[in-house]
C-alpha cells in the first residue's frame, strides 16, 4: 500500500504570494490532517477533512484555507504569505475519524518565506 | 484545552543506556495519549499509543511508555539505546471528542553516544 505523499518537498516563496501544497493520502484513509511544524517546535494542527468537509480547526487564520476531493486528496492553501509561514508543513491522513485512530505522516513539505 | 510538556528539549545517552523521555499533559477528558519519532527531514512515525487499555503501552523498536494518571505523566523508556535511536521524539494528546486532532509537546532530540 502507498503511504502519504506530499509535493513539492521544498517551495521559495515571497512575502505576499499565495501558495498551494498537496497531499495524497494513504490508500483507503478518508480523513486527512494538516500541521504546521515551525523550526525547533512540535506540530501545530491547522484542520482536519473528513468526507471533503472541513472538520476541526486550529488556532490559524482564515488565510489558510484547505480542499479535499472526492478521492481523498488534499490541498492547503496559504494566502498572503509572511515570513512567519516559513515551517514544514505535514499532512497526515487516517483510516476513520476517531480518537484513537493513528495518523499516518508524509514527510512533509518545506516552506521558505523571504 | 489540552496541553503536553516535554521536560528537556536535548538528551544525550550512551550506546546500551536507558532512553527515559518525559511527558506530561493536561487534560479536560480522559487522554488518547501518543509518541512520534520524527528522524531528519522526515514526517512523523507513530511509535505507541495509550487508549485507555493497559497503562504499560509496548511500541515499536523496543520503545515502552507507562500511562500514570495520577502524575499525568506518559514517560517514554528503552531498555538500551541503539545508534539508529538518535531522532527528535514527539508527546502528544487528541482530544477526545473532537476526533483525531493532535497537540503537541515541543520534542526532544535524543543523541546517541558511541
Amino acid at each position: 500500500e502507498t503511504g502519504v505523499t506530499q509535493s513539492p518537498t521544498h517551495l521559495i516563496k515571497t512575502r505576499g504570494q499565495q501558495v498551494t501544497l498537496r497531499c495524497s493520502s494513504q490508500s483507503g484513509h478518508n480523513t486527512v490532517s494538516w500541521y504546521q511544524q515551525a523550526l525547533g517546535q512540535g506540530p501545530q494542527f491547522i484542520f482536519q477533512y473528513y468526507r471533503e468537509e472541513e472538520n476541526g480547526r486550529g488556532n490559524f487564520p482564515p488565510r489558510f484555507s484547505g480542499l479535499q476531493f472526492p478521492n481523498y486528496s488534499s490541498e492547503l492553501n496559504v494566502n498572503a504569505l509572511e515570513l512567519d509561514d516559513s515551517a514544514l508543513y505535514l499532512c497526515a491522513s487516517s483510516l476513520v475519524r476517531g480518537s484513537d485512530s493513528p495518523l499516518h505522516f508524509g514527510n512533509g513539505t518545506r516552506l521558505t518565506v523571504t | 484545552a489540552q496541553s503536553v510538556t516535554q521536560l528537556g528539549s536535548h538528551v544525550s545517552v550512551s550506546e546500551g543506556a536507558l532512553v527515559l523521555l518525559r511527558c506530561n499533559y493536561s487534560s479536560s477528558v480522559p487522554p488518547y495519549l501518543f509518541w512520534y519519532v520524527q528522524y531528519p527531514n522526515q514526517g512523523l512515525q507513530l511509535l505507541l499509543k495509550y487508549t485507555s487499555a493497559a497503562t504499560l503501552v509496548k511500541g515499536i523498536n523496543g520503545f515502552e511508555a507507562e500511562f500514570k494518571k495520577s502524575e499525568t505523566s506518559f514517560h517514554l523508556t528503552k531498555p538500551s539505546a541503539h545508534m539508529s535511536d538518535a531522532a527528535e521524539y514527539f508527546c502528544a494528546v487528541s482530544e477526545g471528542a473532537a476526533g483525531n486532532k493532535l497537540t503537541f509537546g515541543g520534542g526532544t532530540r535524543v543523541l546517541v553516544k558511541p
